[in-house]
């Protein structure tokens, strides 16, 4: 079993709103990702947590927060968000740091 | 960050192989990744490669690796109006810091029945 998955599949939210992205895994991994995709182009990486500990900030603004509640699950907090901050946020997990990447469907989210 | 190469575009007709190339910087690199994506979808993971192996097979799937010239190429035979999608290249350098990938553009696919 490789799946990752991801609520919601989509998302729609205005700017003073709070809500959150879940994702999650039980194929044991240690290692997981949140990345950004604009329309037509590759992901960008914003977060990794590596044993349940943030390891890597791509320098995210602070209205992105992510939380790793355990092994399984990652979470990804939006508060105060801007439109430009609609895309395509997709989840991955991998077992180790280099390993393969398995990747999850994506919340797209669209802010008003 | 590194630099990884495709063209963007490749049209083929519905039977016919497909061959997605794309070139890459870190000749460090360990393993070196081909994702596809369809529309709407999340990154699913097609292939990858070791990077002291020159070639792997996987039913319709063919990577070829040159490692002198740093080119790595996908081959789709009999390519299906399925096959439609973009496809990604990606590499993770040796001593890249928690398997930090480094994207290509991504090549859109496009199959024509």
């Amino acid at each position: 079993d490789t799946e990752v998955t991801q609520t919601p599949k989509h998302l729609v939210m205005g700017m003073t709103n709070k809500k959150s992205l879940k994702c999650e895994q039980h194929m044991g991994h240690r290692a997981m990702y949140w990345y950004k995709q604009k329309a037509k182009k590759p992901p960008e990486l914003m977060f990794v947590y590596s044993y349940e500990k943030l390891s890597i900030n791509e320098s995210v603004p602070s209205r992105f927060s992510p939380e790793c509640p355990n092994s399984s699950l990652l979470n990804l907090h939006l508060h105060a968000l801007q439109p430009e901050d609609s895309a395509l946020y997709l989840c991955a997990s991998s077992q180790g740091f280099a390993g393969q990447q398995y990747f999850g469907p994506g919340t797209r989210l669209t802010v008003t | 960050g590194e630099d990884v190469e495709q063209s963007l575009f490749l049209s083929v007709r519905e039977g016919d192989s497909s061959v997605i190339n794309c070139t890459y910087t870190d000749s460090s690199s360990t393993y070196l990744y081909w994702y596809k994506q369809e529309p709407g979808a999340g990154l699913q993971l097609l292939t990858y490669i070791f990077s002291n192996m020159d070639m792997k097979q996987d039913q319709r799937l063919t990577v070829l690796l040159n490692k002198k010239d740093k080119h790595l190429s996908l081959r789709i035979a009999d390519t299906q109006t399925g096959d439609s999608a973009i496809y990604f290249c990606a590499e993770s350098p040796r001593g890249s810091t928690l398997g930090r990938l480094y994207f290509g553009r991504g090549t859109q696919l496009t199959v024509w029945p």
